[in-house]
C-alpha cells in the first residue's frame, strides 16, 4: 500500500495526557499536511511542511500542539495537556499537485 | 467566517439518477477546486478537482463545473450508484507563491453534503 498511512487509527486518553499522532507520506510528495475534523464539520487545516521547513501554522494550533517532520519524510503531531475540545479526527495528507488523506486518527479525551 | 460554504446538508437521488452536489465560495482568490468523498471513520478520498483557468473537467461519472462569475462550483454523478452514498466535500485553495500550482497550498473545506443513493 503506497498510500498515505496514520498511526494509531484511535486514541483514547484521559484530559492533561499528552498525546503523539504519526503520519507517512506518499514516499514522493514532499508536502505534507495536517488537518483536523469535528462533528458535522470539513476537515480544517492546522499546519504544513514543505520537506522538513514548516511553512504555515493555523491559528487553530494552540501553544499545545506541535508539529515536526525532522527528516523530510514522517512527521509527528504532538498535543500537550490535552483537553476535552481536542476530540476529534486528526487527518494527515500529502501532495504532489493533488492531496492525497490518509485515515485519520480519531482521538477521544476523556 | 465561511468562506466555502454547502447549503445542501443532504440530497437523497435514485439509483441510475443524477446527483448534482452544489458549493458556493466567496474568496475571488481561489483558484483550484477539488471534490472529496468521505465514508464514516475514513479519511477523504479524492474525487475530482478543477483550476479557475477551466469551466469543466470530467472524470468517468464524475463532472465539475466552475461559474467564476457566481462563484459556484458543482458535482454532477452520472449515474448514480449506492456505493455513492457517502458524505462529499468541496475544497478550494489559493496557488502557492512558488507556483506549485494544483492544491499544494492549504485546503478550505465545506461543511459536507451526505449523499444518499437509492436502489
Amino acid at each position: 500500500d503506497t498510500g498515505v498511512s496514520q498511526n494509531p487509527r484511535h486514541k483514547i486518553t484521559k484530559r492533561g495526557q499528552n498525546v503523539t499522532f504519526r503520519c507517512d507520506p506518499i514516499s514522493e510528495h514532499n508536502r505534507l499536511y495536517w488537518y483536523r475534523q469535528t462533528l458535522g464539520q470539513g476537515p480544517e487545516f492546522l499546519t504544513y511542511f514543505q520537506n522538513e521547513a514548516q511553512l504555515e501554522k493555523s491559528r487553530l494550533l494552540s501553544d499545545r500542539f506541535s508539529a515536526e517532520r525532522p527528516k523530510g519524510s514522517f512527521s509527528t503531531l504532538e498535543i500537550q495537556r490535552t483537553e476535552q475540545g481536542d476530540s476529534a479526527m486528526y487527518l494527515c495528507a500529502s501532495s504532489g499537485e493533488t492531496q492525497y488523506f490518509g485515515p485519520g486518527t480519531r482521538l477521544l479525551v476523556l | 467566517d465561511q468562506q466555502v460554504k454547502q447549503n445542501s446538508p443532504s440530497l437523497s437521488v435514485q439509483e441510475g439518477r443524477i446527483s448534482i452536489l452544489n458549493c458556493d465560495y466567496t474568496n475571488s482568490m481561489f483558484d483550484y477546486f477539488l471534490w472529496y468523498k468521505k465514508y464514516p471513520a475514513e479519511g477523504p478520498t479524492f474525487l475530482i478537482s478543477i483550476s479557475s483557468i477551466k469551466d469543466k473537467n470530467e472524470d468517468g461519472r464524475f463532472t465539475v463545473f466552475l461559474n467564476k462569475s457566481a462563484k459556484h462550483l458543482s458535482l454532477h454523478i452520472v449515474p448514480s450508484q449506492p456505493g455513492d452514498s457517502a458524505v462529499y466535500f468541496c475544497a478550494a485553495s489559493i496557488a502557492a507563491p512558488d507556483n506549485y500550482g494544483g492544491a499544494t497550498n492549504k485546503l478550505i473545506f465545506g461543511t459536507g453534503t451526505l449523499l444518499a443513493v437509492q436502489p
